[in-house]
C-alpha cells in the first residue's frame, strides 16, 4: 500500500506564475489536509477536505490559494500568481477518518521556491 | 493556537530513555492528545496517540496524567534516527473541528 504521494517535489516559479501541486492519498482514504511550513517554522493547518467537499478553509489565505479534492483524482493545491512569501514547503497528508481518532499519514511534501 | 507547551529543545544520548513533556491544561473531555515527529526535511510521523489510558506501541510509549493536563513521550532508547522535532497536539471533534493544530514542538538531538 504505497504512501501518501505528493508531486511534484520541488517546484520552482517565478513571482506572478501559478503553482500546482497534487496530492494522492492513502488507498481507501477519503479525507485530506494540507499544511504549510515555511522556512525554520512550523506545520500551520491550510485546509481539510473530503470528497468533493471543503469541511474547514479556515488556514487558508483569502486570495491566490484553493483547493480541491475530486470525485476521482488527486487533491490539488492552486496557488495563483505566487510571491515570494508562498515559498514553503506544503505538507498533504490524508486520514480514512476525522484525524482526531486516529492516525495521520503524510506525504514527503512539496517544496515551493518562488524566484 | 496550539493549546500545548513543550520545552523548546532537548538533548538525549544515544541508547538512553528519553522523556517529552507535554503540558495540555485546558484540555477537554474529548481531545485526544497525539505525537508526531518531523525529520530534517521530511513530512511529519505519527507516533502514538491517546485519550485517558497510557498506551503503547512499536515507536514509544505515552505516559498520560490522570487529570489528563498534561503527557510524557517516552522513547526507550533514544537512536540517532530518533533526533527529529517532536510535536505534542491535542485535538478532538469539538475542538478546532478535528483538524489537528500543530505548535513550535520540541527539538530532540541526540548524542552518540
Amino acid at each position: 500500500n504505497a504512501g501518501v504521494m505528493q508531486n511534484p517535489r520541488h517546484l520552482v516559479r517565478r513571482r506572478g506564475q501559478e503553482a500546482r501541486l497534487r496530492c494522492s492519498p492513502m488507498k481507501g482514504h477519503s479525507h485530506v489536509y494540507w499544511y504549510r511550513q515555511l522556512p525554520e517554522e512550523g506545520l500551520k493547518f491550510m485546509v481539510y477536505l473530503q470528497k468533493e467537499n471543503i469541511i474547514d478553509e479556515s488556514g487558508m489565505p483569502k486570495e491566490r490559494f484553493s483547493a480541491e479534492f475530486p470525485k476521482e483524482g488527486p487533491s490539488i493545491l492552486r496557488i495563483q500568481q505566487v510571491v515570494r512569501g508562498d515559498s514553503a514547503a506544503y505538507f498533504c497528508a490524508s486520514s480514512p477518518l476525522e484525524q482526531h481518532t486516529g492516525e495521520l499519514f503524510f506525504g514527503e511534501g512539496s517544496r515551493l521556491t518562488v524566484l | 493556537d496550539a493549546k500545548t507547551t513543550q520545552p523548546n529543545s532537548m538533548e538525549s544520548n544515544e541508547e538512553e530513555p528519553v522523556h517529552l513533556p507535554c503540558n495540555h491544561s485546558t484540555i477537554s473531555g474529548t481531545d485526544y492528545i497525539h505525537w508526531y515527529r518531523q525529520l530534517p526535511s521530511q513530512g511529519p510521523e505519527y507516533v502514538i496517540h491517546g485519550l485517558t489510558s497510557n498506551v503503547n506501541n512499536r515507536m514509544a510509549s505515552l505516559a498520560i496524567a490522570e487529570d489528563r493536563k498534561s503527557s510524557t513521550l517516552i522513547l526507550h532508547r533514544a537512536t540517532l534516527r530518533d533526533a527529529a522535532v517532536y510535536y505534542c497536539i491535542r485535538g478532538g471533534r469539538y475542538n478546532q473541528g478535528g483538524k489537528l493544530i500543530f505548535g513550535q514542538g520540541t527539538e530532540l538531538s541526540v548524542k552518540p
